[in-house]
């Protein structure tokens, strides 16, 4: 499979809001509700934000959501704060389950 | 509390094997798997594999089948990854985590072990 493709990069104010596209094949998507969003600060272990589409694991704040339609998935961070600053990938899984595939990665810049 | 804690760093010589271990805690092992990942320099997440404790199943993403294997320990609670027939592009942090069977979610992750392929 090849990757799914998302943003290299979006910005955003203290403050605001920023949505962060991952878009992917009917194979990657189609029937699949566990796509999952990851924030990874470089060198360090990765952190599930969104899992199954919308679910958030206990201790991620309320500030991040998600969404999916049709062959896109969202993650929408809401009230950004510098901390947020970092990488986010998406992934999804394909081939009847068998396999993973993740999206290139998103740069987020808070200005 | 669950806990996902892998071997330390490695340099090895191209043609060379790498083998990294993955060791969990703080839950029951059999009730979940493990899935294996990497960054490249630069890099994003590359999917390489896992392995379903709850029916045994091991699948390699296309890229790794052939040159990857993947074993567990279940005395031990750990996982292993071997990276056989190593090139220099094959530096990159290696990664291990959790998947929840019934939500397929990867909910902890390992520190990273960094394995460096240099002549």
């Amino acid at each position: 499979q090849s990757a799914l493709t998302q943003p290299r990069s979006v910005s955003g104010s203290p403050g605001q809001s920023v949505t962060i596209s991952c878009t992917g094949s009917s194979s990657d998507f189609d029937g699949y509700n566990y796509v999952s969003w990851f924030q990874h600060h470089p060198g360090k272990a990765p952190k599930l934000m969104i899992y199954n589409v919308t679910r958030r694991p206990s201790g991620v704040p309320d500030r991040f959501s998600g969404s999916k339609a049709g062959n896109t998935a969202s993650l929408t961070i809401s009230g950004l704060q510098a901390e947020d600053e970092t990488d986010y990938y998406c992934c999804s899984y394909a081939d009847n389950y068998t396999s993973v595939v993740f999206g290139g990665g998103t740069k987020l810049t808070v200005l | 509390q669950v806990q996902v804690v892998q071997s330390g760093a490695e340099v090895k010589k191209p043609g060379a094997s790498v083998k990294v271990s993955c060791k969990a805690s703080g839950y029951i092992f059999t009730s979940y798997g493990i899935t294996w990942a990497r960054q490249a320099p630069g890099q994003g997440l590359e999917w390489m594999g896992w392995i379903s404790f709850y029916n045994d199943n091991i699948n390699y993403g296309k890229k790794f089948q052939g040159r990857t294997t993947m074993t567990t320990d279940k005395a031990t609670s750990t996982t292993y990854l071997e990276l056989r027939s190593l090139r220099f592009d094959d530096t990159a942090i290696y990664f291990c985590a959790r998947i929840a069977v019934n939500t397929l979610a990867i909910d902890s992750w390992g520190q990273g072990t960094q394995v460096t392929v240099s002549s």
